[in-house]
C-alpha cells in the first residue's frame, strides 16, 4: 500500500518561491502519475497540475507560468521516489493546504498525501 | 474550464435517514467509450480528502456500500443510504474528463 508523505517550508515571504516534496513510500507506483492540489477557503479545492511516469508535466493554465513539477530518487533512502513542486513568486492568494495525490494517469485520486498549510506573510 | 455545481452546499441529517447531494457540469462528461468521468470525494474534518465513487458510479475499494453514484453526461447525484455519524465531512465532486480538473464548491454534511 502506498505512502505519501509531504514536506517543505510553510511560512514563505511574498516573492519567494514555494517548495514542496512528496515522497511515495510503499507499494509499487511508479507507473503511476502524481498530482498537486490545493485547498483555500477562497478557491476550494483547485488542480495544480501532474506529472507522467516518464517526466512529462500538464499545468493548469492559471498557474502555468509559475509552476514546476518534476519527479525523481528521494533524499529519504526508504522513500521509492519523490515529487516536487515548486511555484515562484508566491503572494497572498497563494496561501493553501497543498496536497499531493496519485492517479492512473486520468484520475481518479486514489492515494493523497496529508498536506502542507503554507503560509505567506511579510 | 468546466464549472462544477453542487447543491444543497450544507446538509444536516439525521441519523438513519438517507441523504443526496447533486453535482451538475457545465458541459458534458460522457465520453464516447461509455464512461462519465466524474468522480466523488470525502474530506473528513481534519483529513485529505479520500476517494469514494469513480466515473460516476463506481466505488473505491473500501467504501461502504451505503453510498452510491449515479448520472450521467452533466447531472450527476451521490446518495447515502443512511447516514452515519462517520460520514460527516465534506463532500466534492471534481471533473476527470479533461485538465484543468474542477471540482464543485464542496457539501457540508453535518448530523443533526
Amino acid at each position: 500500500q502506498v505512502i505519501l508523505h509531504q514536506w517543505g517550508a510553510g511560512l514563505l515571504k511574498p516573492s519567494e518561491t514555494l517548495s514542496l516534496t512528496c515522497g511515495v513510500f510503499g507499494g509499487s507506483s511508479r507507473g503511476y502519475y502524481f498530482n498537486w492540489i490545493r485547498q483555500s477557503p477562497g478557491k476550494g479545492l483547485e488542480w495544480i497540475g501532474k506529472i507522467s511516469p516518464i517526466g512529462d508535466t500538464n499545468y493548469n493554465p492559471s498557474l502555468k507560468s509559475r509552476v514546476t513539477i518534476s519527479r525523481g530518487p528521494s533524499d529519504n533512502p526508504f522513500a521509492q521516489f519523490s515529487v516536487r513542486l515548486e511555484l515562484t513568486s508566491v503572494t497572498a492568494a497563494d496561501m493553501a493546504v497543498y496536497y499531493c495525490a496519485r492517479s492512473d494517469g486520468h484520475p481518479p485520486f486514489d492515494s493523497w498525501g496529508p498536506g502542507t498549510r503554507v503560509t505567506v506573510s511579510s | 474550464d468546466i464549472v462544477m455545481t453542487q447543491s444543497p452546499l450544507s446538509l444536516p441529517v439525521t441519523p438513519g435517514e438517507p441523504a443526496s447531494i447533486s453535482c451538475r457540469s457545465s458541459q458534458s462528461l460522457l465520453q464516447s467509450n461509455g464512461y462519465n468521468y466524474l468522480d466523488w470525494y470525502l474530506q473528513k474534518p481534519g483529513q485529505s480528502p479520500q476517494l469514494l465513487i469513480s466515473l460516476g458510479s463506481n466505488r473505491a475499494s473500501g467504501v461502504p456500500d451505503r453510498f452510491s453514484g449515479s448520472g450521467s453526461g452533466s447531472d450527476f447525484t451521490l446518495k447515502i443510504s443512511r447516514v452515519v455519524a462517520e460520514d460527516v465531512g465534506l463532500y466534492y465532486c471534481m471533473q476527470a474528463l479533461q485538465t484543468p480538473y474542477t471540482f464543485g464548491q464542496g457539501t457540508d454534511l453535518q448530523i443533526k
